[in-house]
């Protein structure tokens, strides 16, 4: 079965210090993978999707970026954080082309930014 | 492009009531669509979806039915119980074009009182 693993759960981090969080994928190839932001009692922002090593397409510019460097690792990074960039980070995978495949969620990461 | 809204929140219910969530949908193409549910501090999960006009979704007793004429998905349930408070979203996913993103709404809060 596919599991979808993402870490820290919880993070608190300072005005200007770098980010990192990863997302793992389990028990499928080749899957489409995404990173979204929640803010507090809001909607699902889309920041980046990725269909394959390399690949990474940006909906919303800003101080963060994406890489995927293996099939299924994906990764959320910023050289500097704001304050704006506190919220709910969830990771998901799909698979195949067409649009009635349903997302799988990771359990997200909540960053705190002070 | 492609959009989706829903009713805002939060709804408030007792226990046994009936539930109704709105969502309406606009598209290019034919979507397929979708409610997630989101748990207190977890990620998202399918709760049911449907890929072609007149399909009924249905899963854990909520049911939604795709109406292309008002290109409409509204959530039903029959009898809430307290644990189905969550925050509901509704999305869309066409596949023809960029069929690799899906599209949520802003997500319902309920509350179900005992």
């Amino acid at each position: 079965s596919q599991t979808i693993h993402q870490w820290p759960a919880t993070l608190v981090q300072p005005v200007g210090s770098p980010l990192s969080l990863e997302c793992t994928v389990e028990g499928t190839s080749n899957p489409n993978l995404y990173w979204y932001r929640q803010a507090a009692g809001r909607g699902l922002q889309l920041l980046f999707y990725s269909v394959g090593i390399g690949q990474i397409s940006s909906e919303v510019p800003q101080n963060l970026s994406a890489s995927r460097p293996q099939d299924r690792q994906f990764i959320l990074s910023s050289k500097k954080l704001l304050l704006s960039d506190s919220g709910f980070y969830l990771c998901a995978w799909s698979v195949g082309l067409a649009g009635e495949n349903e997302q799988f969620f990771g359990p997200g990461t909540r960053l705190t930014v002070l | 492009g492609d959009s989706v809204t829903q009713m805002e929140g939060p709804v408030t219910l007792s226990e046994e009531a009936f539930l109704t969530i709105n969502c309406t949908y606009t598209a290019t193409g034919y979507p397929s669509l979708f409610w997630y549910v989101q748990y207190p501090g977890e990620g998202l999960q399918l709760l049911l979806k449907a890929t072609k006009a007149d399909d009924k979704g249905s899963n854990k007793g909520f049911e939604a039915t795709y109406r292309k004429e008002t290109t409409s998905f509204h959530l039903e349930k029959g009898s809430v119980q307290v644990s189905d408070s969550a925050v509901y979203f509704c999305a869309l996913s066409d596949g023809n074009t960029g069929g690799f993103k899906t599209i949520f709404g802003a997500g319902t809060r309920l509350f179900v009182k005992a």
